[in-house]
């Protein structure tokens, strides 16, 4: 089975602060993801990985940034944290090639920022 | 920017009855997908489809993909109370690498 963890599952962070969301996937996979859930507007991405050290922006970058050093694992980081960026975030993981948009998602972290 | 509807927003059924909910956009797509999210975790991968017309079943649920390309249909049957979560569908146009849009979500509720 696939597995997609990530660092927290809550977290309490002030506006301001620098903030640091890890995920790690297990399956060799090429692809990963960040998103963030907001209640009625679906999942919305923020940024993308195709290989290590390669990343490209989602629809939703402004305020975020991510790092990609290992093929397991993807960063997102929140320069300066601000209270509209509270949310959840999704990590995701999917292979490349024919099946890339079958994508295996974290539970999520449940970010607030106040 | 790309937007994808899904009908109903919410429902509330009784066990053992079929649930039917669509997926519908104003552009073409290639691929359409269908998540599930349970309370608490992230969305867990149900069906794929990539042709028109396919028609894929999974247990007891069975998605279609429209032949205008511009919708698909996730069936339930027979609803039990571990059905209760919300339902994402997700379409990629081809146009970008392994970008896929996400609907809103349909929220399910089985009562027992």
């Amino acid at each position: 089975d696939v597995k997609v963890t990530q660092s927290s599952r809550y977290l309490v962070k002030r506006t301001g602060e620098k903030v640091f969301l890890e995920c790690v996937q297990d399956m060799d996979h090429e692809n990963m993801f960040w998103y963030r859930q907001d209640p009625g507007l679906g999942l919305r991405l923020i940024y993308f990985s195709y290989d290590v050290k390669m990343k490209e922006k989602g629809d939703i970058p402004e305020g975020y940034s991510v790092s990609r050093e290992k093929k397991e694992r993807f960063s997102l980081i929140l320069e300066s944290a601000s209270t509209n960026q509270t949310s959840m975030y999704l990590c995701a993981s999917s292979f490349g090639g024919a099946r890339a948009y079958e994508q295996y998602f974290g539970p999520g972290t449940r970010l607030t920022v106040t | 920017g790309q937007q994808l509807n899904q009908s109903p927003q919410s429902m509330f059924i009784q066990e053992g009855e079929d649930v039917s909910m669509n997926c519908t956009s104003s552009s073409i797509f290639n691929t359409w997908l269908w998540y599930k999210q349970d309370p608490g975790e992230g969305p867990v991968l149900l069906i794929a489809l990539y042709k028109a017309g396919e028609l894929t079943s999974n247990g007891r649920l069975t998605a279609q993909f429209g032949i205008t390309r511009k919708d698909s249909f996730l069936n339930i049957s027979a609803s039990i109370p571990s059905d209760v979560g919300i339902y994402f569908c997700a379409g990629r146009r081809g146009t970008s690498y392994d970008k896929v849009i996400f609907g809103p979500g349909t929220s399910l509720s089985v009562i027992p």
